[in-house]
C-alpha cells in the first residue's frame, strides 16, 4: 500500500454527462476525504467518510454529487448533469480518526467540462 | 469566509536566499497548524506542521513560527533551492469532526 490512489487521473467530458470518480485510501486509514481545488486556489473540502458513513457535506456539494464509501474502503465521487463550473482537481486524501497527524491525499482527478 | 488567509500570492526568491509565507486566523479553536507542499500535477504533500503549545518547529531547512497571541504562522525555507519551486499551502483542523481547512496557497519560485 504505496498510497492514496485516484481514477481516473484526467477526465473530459461533455455538459450534462454524468461523470465518477475512484479513489482508494491507505487501508489503515478509516476516515476519507473529498475535495475540490480550482486553479489558484487551495483545496476546498466537499465531504468525508468515517468508515462507511458519511460524516459531513459541504455547502458546496450541490444535489447533483454524490459520494459513497461502500463497506468502508474505496470510495466514488459522482457528479451528474456536469456543468462547466464543475472544471477542477479532486483531490482525495485520508487519514486516521480526526486527521490529528494530517492528511494523505491522492494526486487528484483532473475534470474538464467542455 | 476565508478561516485561513494567507500571504503572499506569489513570492520569487534568489537560490540560496529565505522564502518566508504567512498565514493568519481567526478560529481560536485550531489546534493544529500544517503546512504542504503540491507539485504541478500532484495532489498535496504534508511538509512540516505545529501545534499552538510551542513557538517553533524546524525540520531540515525548513521551520514553522507560531504566535498564539497574534494567530498567526509563518513557514520559512532557508537556503531556499529551485527544486522548493512549488505552491505551498498553510492549513489549520480543530479538535473533532470537523475537516482540515486550506489558505489559498502561495506560488513560490527559486530562481538561479
Amino acid at each position: 500500500d504505496t498510497g492514496v490512489s485516484q481514477d481516473p487521473r484526467h477526465k473530459i467530458t461533455k455538459r450534462g454527462q454524468n461523470v465518477t470518480f475512484r479513489c482508494d485510501p491507505i487501508s489503515e486509514h478509516n476516515r476519507l476525504y473529498w475535495y475540490r481545488q480550482t486553479l489558484g486556489q487551495g483545496p476546498e473540502f466537499l465531504t468525508y467518510f468515517q468508515n462507511e458513513a458519511q460524516l459531513e457535506k459541504s455547502r458546496l456539494l450541490s444535489d447533483r454529487f454524490s459520494a459513497e464509501r461502500p463497506k468502508g474502503s474505496f470510495s466514488t465521487l459522482e457528479i451528474q448533469r456536469t456543468e462547466q463550473g464543475d472544471s477542477a482537481m479532486y483531490l482525495c486524501a485520508s487519514s486516521f480518526a480526526a486527521g490529528r497527524e494530517g492528511y494523505t491525499f491522492g494526486s487528484g482527478t483532473r475534470l474538464t467540462v467542455v | 469566509q476565508q478561516q485561513v488567509k494567507q500571504s503572499p500570492q506569489s513570492l520569487i526568491v534568489q537560490k540560496g536566499g529565505i522564502s518566508i509565507i504567512n498565514c493568519a486566523y481567526e478560529n481560536t479553536a485550531f489546534d493544529y497548524f500544517p503546512w504542504y507542499q503540491q507539485f504541478p500535477g500532484k495532489g498535496p504533500a504534508l511538509l512540516i506542521a505545529i501545534r499552538p503549545d510551542v513557538s517553533e518547529k524546524k525540520e531540515g531547512r525548513f521551520t514553522i513560527s507560531f504566535n498564539k497571541s497574534a494567530k498567526q504562522f509563518s513557514l520559512h525555507i532557508m537556503d531556499s533551492q529551485p527544486g522548493d519551486s512549488a505552491t505551498y499551502f498553510c492549513a489549520a483542523i480543530s479538535s473533532g469532526n470537523t475537516p482540515l481547512v486550506f489558505g489559498k496557497g502561495t506560488r513560490l519560485s527559486v530562481i538561479a
